[in-house]
């Protein structure tokens, strides 16, 4: 069965430091791979998406991510955060079952 | 209105009360979500339907009774519920829930329910 692993369940850092959320993914024939955020309280905002193509993905409030098949990883990054990017991060998969499998989610904890 | 609506935005009901989410997209997708968010705990999808039709239920205990009379609007009724049901419930859509096609789901902002 397909399955998202996030490595780490929380990271904390410090405000304008570098930050990167791993996710790894099921190897699979087409893989479409999701970062979604989540600010308490509220649902869940797409980040960026990979479908095909260019390996490093740019979504938005300055994050990317960079597909890798050989590590079957897709790890998100920032090079500098701010405080109101605390929150909720979420991989996920989607292709061979129609619907999406996420991960267990990792919480951004950036302090002053 | 655009993207997913849900109401109510917030909920508190007894154990022997009768209450219903409602979800409503203005995509013009076809496929609709009902997933449960717990605190400390994954999301959990619950249920899927495709073109008005359900096609995952994910042992879902009959105490939530999901409906759905059109594309555009997915209900979740509720009866007798306990108190570990207290979560947020997130709707979602996407263009169809078909193996192999591309699916990004578009999610409204849930109701959160407390189940005294």
């Amino acid at each position: 069965a397909q399955s998202v692993t996030q490595l780490d369940s929380q990271v904390p850092v410090f405000e304008e430091a570098p930050v990167e959320l791993r996710c790894n993914y099921s190897s699979s024939v087409s893989v479409y791979l999701f970062w979604y955020v989540q600010y308490p309280n509220q649902g869940l905002q797409l980040l960026l998406k990979y479908l095909s193509g260019s390996t490093l993905v740019k979504g938005i409030n300055g994050f990317e991510a960079e597909f890798n098949k050989s590590q079957t990883s897709f790890h998100l990054r920032k090079p500098s955060v701010h405080i109101s990017d605390t929150a909720e991060y979420f991989c996920a998969q989607g292709g061979n079952t129609g619907k999406l499998i996420f991960g267990q989610g990792t919480t951004l904890q950036v302090k002053p | 209105e655009t993207g997913v609506t849900q109401t109510p935005r917030h909920l508190v009901m007894g154990m022997t009360n009768k209450k219903s989410l409602k979800c409503e997209q203005h995509l013009g997708h076809n496929a609709m979500y009902w997933y449960k968010q717990s605190a400390k705990k994954p999301l959990e999808l619950m249920f899927v339907y495709n073109f008005k039709e359900q096609t995952e239920n994910n042992s879902v205990p009959s105490r939530f009774s999901p409906e759905c009379p059109n594309s555009s609007h997915l209900f979740l009724h509720l009866h007798t519920l306990q108190p570990e049901d207290s979560a947020l419930y997130l709707c979602a859509s996407s263009p169809a829930a078909v193996s192999g096609i591309y699916n990004e789901q578009f999610f409204g902002p849930g109701t959160r329910l407390t189940v005294l």
